[in-house]
């Protein structure tokens, strides 16, 4: 069935330090792809999306492409800060409205 | 403000003590349902509804019960809670209409845990 599988965390890293988050999926078709963040102590948010392959999800300095090839969509930010520190989780949508997450990735970035 | 709220945000219980965990959203969205986080497993979807008077089951339905008698809320009710459904909870929300059918709104969770 539709499967989401993430790298394992913790990541940690410096401020300013380049982040990648591994995510591949499979699927039957093509379908939406996400990254929603958990800050702590709140719900998850959705960080970005990408609707069809090759598309470029961006938002608030993440990036994720949508890469069918490798079935992959790895996230990535240039220059992290302390206030990323946060869970990453990749998802994509299973029957109706359904989401299938991974098991999540712990960011924590240190000053 | 757009939000899903979910009450209580902590709550510690006995083996057999019925509760309701409450969730309610204010964005009018059709589509309303429960996960449950647990380590290393991610979020796993326990119920959803539709519409009103609408529900259905999600992948990790057993010892829970759901209702939607109100567009707006979508209670979570465990009868007889067991020790196995210690976990994090979420409700969330989407529209079934326009152009962001595919986005879902989260609340902030609530801490279950059963003794």
């Amino acid at each position: 069935g539709d499967s989401v599988t993430q790298m394992e965390g913790p990541v940690t890293l410096s401020e300013e330090a380049f982040l990648t988050i591994n995510c591949t999926y499979t699927a039957t078709g093509y379908p939406s792809l996400f990254w929603y963040v958990q800050y702590p102590g709140e719900g998850l948010q959705l960080l970005l999306k990408a609707t069809k392959a090759d598309d470029k999800g961006s938002n608030k300095g993440f990036e994720a492409t949508y890469r069918k090839e490798t079935t992959s969509f790895h996230l990535e930010k240039g220059s992290v800060q302390v206030s990323d520190s946060a869970v990453y989780f990749c998802a994509l949508p299973r029957g109706f409205q359904k989401l299938v997450f991974g098991t999540g990735t712990r960011l924590l970035v240190s000053p | 403000e757009a939000q899903v709220t979910q009450n209580p945000r902590y709550l510690i219980t006995v083996t057999g003590k019925k509760l309701t965990v409450t969730c309610s959203q204010n964005m009018n969205h059709e589509y309303m349902s429960w996960y449950r986080q647990d380590p290393g497993l991610g979020l796993r979807q326990i119920y959803y509804s539709m519409n009103v008077e609408v529900t259905d089951k999600g992948d990790v339905p057993e010892g829970y019960k759901v209702s939607r008698k109100e567009k707006r809320n979508f209670p979570l009710i465990l009868e007889s809670p067991s020790p196995n459904q210690t976990s994090l909870y979420f409700c969330a929300s989407s529209s079934l209409l326009g152009v962001a059918t595919d986005t879902q709104y989260f609340g902030p969770g609530t801490r279950l845990t059963v003794l």
